[in-house]
């Protein structure tokens, strides 16, 4: 069972303008969400996270929204530049000590010039 | 600050055989992870060391293993290969001390199992 959900495999959108995606949770304990980026052959880094008693959370362009109630959280770039475009991770972990952070499958977001 | 740095970067072995991968993580982090990666699976957890101690494990068989080293260092080993286990290993290390701590993660040993 998957506790942390990306449900669009992939994503295009053009250069300037919005990106969002998307990530759904399943496990009610998980209080603290990350959200990271992978270019190929290189490994994740990390972009920005939320913890729980939060519902926004905003860098520069990235913006995380957390609905709680929906178990749903969002990332939003904008505006999207071509240098964005690789796979986002989506990333969960318990309140419970040290629990391990769970990761959707991801999302490949295509920025088009 | 030097980051996490995993050998080798690439790999073939064939089913039956054993492979290790080695992991250096950030000096001052004390907790290593492993995570696999295969296409359409994301980032499936393996196990978390803490200072030589194995913290957390996930759900993988027992040819899946791993230690810690006195300096942090980590191996991870799979023995009697199959197709299946080829995917990008990745190693990541935190502080390991705070929930609300990122990992860092390395750039991965890519395994290829013919």
């Amino acid at each position: 069972d998957q506790q942390v959900k990306q449900n669009s495999p992939s994503l295009s959108v053009q250069e300037g303008r919005i990106s969002i995606l998307n990530c759904d949770y399943t496990n009610s304990m998980f209080d603290y969400f990350l959200w990271y980026k992978k270019y190929p052959a290189e490994g994740p880094t990390f972009l920005i996270s939320i913890s729980s008693i939060k519902d926004k959370n905003e860098d520069g362009r990235f913006t995380v929204f957390l609905n709680k109630s929906a178990k749903h959280l969002s990332l939003h770039i904008v505006p999207s530049q071509p240098g964005d475009s690789a796979v986002y991770f989506c990333a969960a972990r318990g309140n419970s000590g040290n629990t391990p952070l769970v990761f959707g499958k991801g999302t490949r977001l295509s920025v088009i010039a | 600050k030097a980051g996490v740095t995993q050998t080798p970067r690439y790999l073939i072995k064939t089913r039956g055989q054993q492979v290790t991968l080695s992991c250096s993580p950030i000096s001052g982090h004390r907790s290593v992870s492993w995570y696999q990666q295969t296409p359409g699976q994301g980032l499936q957890f393996l196990f978390e060391y803490f200072s030589e101690t194995q913290r957390n494990k996930g759900n993988f068989p027992g040819r899946f293993s791993g230690r810690q080293f006195s300096n942090s260092r980590s191996e991870m080993n799979v023995s009697t290969l199959e197709l299946g286990d080829s995917a990008l290993y990745l190693c990541a290390s935190s502080l390991g001390t705070q929930n609300t701590g990122e990992l860092f993660f390395g750039e991965g040993s890519r395994l290829t199992v013919l």
